[in-house]
């Protein structure tokens, strides 16, 4: 079983939808929750970061980490098509241990 | 703002080729990480320097040697290049190994 787990998609959606992006992560110890951006071709960057459970708001962005599950969300309110690009989602368990999912490829139509 | 600059952007090697991938930061960040992307495989870790003067292993290591130049910069090298290798790098830096990573924009390295 993979640390993280992220389902790569492809996710197609029409611009202003709401979008929801999810991980699931195997270990308990893991304190720090990512959401990255990687637009193409470019080097991925970061959007949200938090350590607890709980949701964190940035404009139109939530992140939300619910620890009991090992679950982590990403949600794009009013998605627009500059929100297209693949979204990872990275947990740091410990020292030097930054684990990546596999990143969502999201398509916004507009 | 720089950040995070690596070069080459993109490489085209014959298999036993060597090379080496030069990375360099200008944050004065303590950390720095050599990943590779591979579709459907997200981000692997090749090797990482928490600081200046050390380096370790990470998931992907062989195949690669790292050096740590000083503290902006941090090169991979691929002594013998095999198809395998053949990938998005992406280099990265972090004030400390548990703190954000900024990523620079990756050289794509198709070996032949």
């Amino acid at each position: 079983q993979k640390e993280v787990e992220q389902d790569p998609g492809p996710l197609s959606v029409p611009e202003g939808a709401i979008v929801s992006l999810n991980c699931t992560y195997s270990n308990s110890a893991f304190q720090y929750f990512m959401w990255y951006r990687q637009y193409s071709r470019k080097g991925p960057e970061l959007l949200m970061y938090t350590y607890s459970s709980g949701n964190k708001e940035d404009g139109r962005f939530t992140a939300q980490v619910d620890k009991s599950s090992k679950y982590i969300s990403l949600f794009i309110r009013d998605s627009q098509p500059s929100d297209s690009a693949t979204y990872l989602c990275a947990i740091i368990q410990g020292a030097q241990k930054l684990v990546f999912g596999q990143g969502t490829r999201l398509t916004i139509n507009p | 703002n720089a950040g995070v600059t690596q070069t080459p952007k993109f490489q085209v090697l014959k298999t036993g080729q060597s090379m080496t991938l030069q990375c360099a930061q200008d944050m004065n960040h303590n950390s720095m990480y050599w990943y590779r992307q591979d579709p459907g495989m997200g981000l692997r870790l090749i090797y990482y320097s928490a600081s200046e003067g050390t380096t370790d292993k990470g998931e992907v290591p062989n195949g690669y040697n790292v050096s740590r130049l000083n503290k902006r910069e941090f090169s991979l090298r691929l002594e013998s290049a095999a198809p395998s290798q053949t990938s998005v790098y992406f280099c990265a830096s972090s004030e400390g190994t548990n703190d954000i990573q900024y990523f620079g924009a990756g050289t794509r390295l198709s070996v032949l």
